[in-house]
């Protein structure tokens, strides 16, 4: 998974707090996806993000939940006044610019919200 | 709304001996799929993909095969070992850059 950083790995957080979750692609992609993985499910998907612009972001919900990939910097996915249902893995994968290729995929950070 | 499905959470099979993971889908859009594998702690990472075009893709001990008729792939490991052991994603795509994941297999190589 090297290419792909995520930060932080684990992150904890009490009711009512902000989570910011970031994410820098691998060098030379400009297509950055995030995913939630709940215990004993399979990814979903949330956001499709190129630099500067939302592209898809039908996966995620409407409240709380906001996502950027401004043009210097990583991406951020910020939940805000978090919940204990918010409690999941995050992934992130970026992709090449042009066609339909394999996404590569970060860790992951594991959000614990107590 | 699962238009990826992996049907078996898990699979056992003898060191040496054939794993074969499926895999069906739902939209008949799709045109390009991909296997994953999941070890505890880290992120997916890519195996083998397959588009609409063909039927068959090999890599080495890893082949995918695609069934468009019935909306179903597999993957097929051969000979199976230890390392093998983790979680397999199957994923979609068809218009647009967005995937759709499987729930995941969870393959036991045991030796």
């Amino acid at each position: 998974n090297a290419g792909v950083m995520q930060n932080p790995r684990h992150l904890v957080r009490r009711r009512g707090q902000e989570a910011r979750l970031r994410c820098s692609p691998m060098k030379g992609h400009s297509h950055v996806y995030w995913y939630r993985q709940l215990p004993e499910e399979g990814l979903k998907f949330m956001v499709y993000l190129q630099k500067e612009n939302i592209i898809d972001e039908s996966g995620m919900p409407k409240e709380r939940f906001s996502a950027e990939f401004p043009k210097e910097g990583p991406s951020i996915l910020r939940i805000q006044q978090v919940v204990r249902g918010d409690s999941a893995a995050y992934f992130c994968a970026s992709s090449p610019s042009q066609g339909i290729q394999p996404q590569h995929f970060g860790d992951g950070t594991r959000l614990s919200i107590l | 709304d699962q238009q990826v499905k992996q049907n078996s959470p898990s699979l056992s099979v003898q060191e040496g001996r054939i794993s074969i993971l499926n895999c069906d889908y739902t939209n008949s859009m799709f045109d390009y799929f991909l296997w994953y594998k999941k070890y505890p702690a880290e992120g997916p990472t890519f195996l083998i993909s397959i588009s609409s075009i063909k039927d068959k893709n090999e890599d080495g001990r890893f082949t995918v095969f695609l069934n468009k008729s019935a909306k179903h792939l597999s993957l097929h490991i051969v000979p199976s070992q230890p390392g093998d052991s983790a979680v397999y994603f199957c994923a979609a795509s068809g218009l647009g850059n967005q995937f759709y994941f499987g729930t995941g297999t969870s393959l036991t190589v045991i030796p």
